[in-house]
């Protein structure tokens, strides 16, 4: 049992360029999420996901985009990398939002 | 909507001395709270959560929180830091019905030798 896998774990991009990040539960979860972590800030929602098929905006949205066509899998796409997405990013799963969310080990993004 | 405030960014405390991090919430239906610990370079992981059920409730490696409803607060102690207690820590709340965590700033924990 795998729980929250992520790939890459580090990553450099240029501005401009584009890039997918993975995220694969096998907890069966409906729920899944993605953070951004910048230091000293907590982590900020991006997107989440109450089930395939089914996505919402978070907090700080823009320059990403989100799919869920399985359970399982739930990809953060960034389109046109800027200096200000360098940040840590973090996938979680949970059965609701009111129980426990699981965390990946995490993606760190440089944009130069 | 709910918030999350941490009232300390930084606690240094001596090993085998006691450990308080204070969180205050703001929430407008019924919470849940959780308190999460980060390892350098590590994900989160949870410590303990409050659910309505007791309002004390006790975590991994010895943590416990009081939540205290007339004070929205959540505080997290340990009654002996050990070395291993150096991480960021983060206090969460979830309001009933909504899909969303909202995260803390997080506090830093040193344990001094």
């Amino acid at each position: 049992n795998a729980g929250v896998t992520q790939t890459p774990k580090f990553r450099i991009l240029k501005i401009g360029q584009s890039m997918t990040l993975q995220c694969t539960q096998d907890m069966n979860h409906n729920y899944m999420y993605w953070y951004r972590q910048d230091p000293g800030m907590g982590l900020k929602l991006i997107y989440y996901s109450v089930g395939a098929g089914i996505t919402d905006k978070g907090e700080v949205p823009n320059g990403y985009n989100v799919s869920r066509s399985t359970t399982e899998d739930f990809p953060l796409r960034l389109e046109l990398a800027a200096p200000s997405q360098t940040s840590v990013y973090f996938c979680a799963s949970s059965w609701t939002p009111q129980e426990t969310q699981y965390f990946g080990p995490g993606t760190r993004l440089l944009v130069l | 909507a709910q918030s999350v405030t941490q009232l300390d960014s930084h606690v240094s405390v001596s090993e085998g001395t006691p450990v308080l991090l204070r969180c205050n919430y703001s929430s407008s239906y019924s919470p849940s709270l959780f308190w999460y610990v980060q390892h350098p370079n590590k994900g989160l992981q949870l410590l303990l959560k409050y659910t309505s059920a007791a309002t004390l409730v006790k975590g991994i490696n010895g943590f416990e929180a009081e939540f205290k409803k007339s004070e929205t607060s959540f505080h997290l102690t340990k009654p002996s830091a050990h070395m291993s207690d150096a991480a960021e820590y983060f206090c969460v709340v979830s309001d009933r019905g909504d899909y969303k965590l909202s995260f803390g700033a997080g506090t830093t924990v040193t344990v001094r030798a």
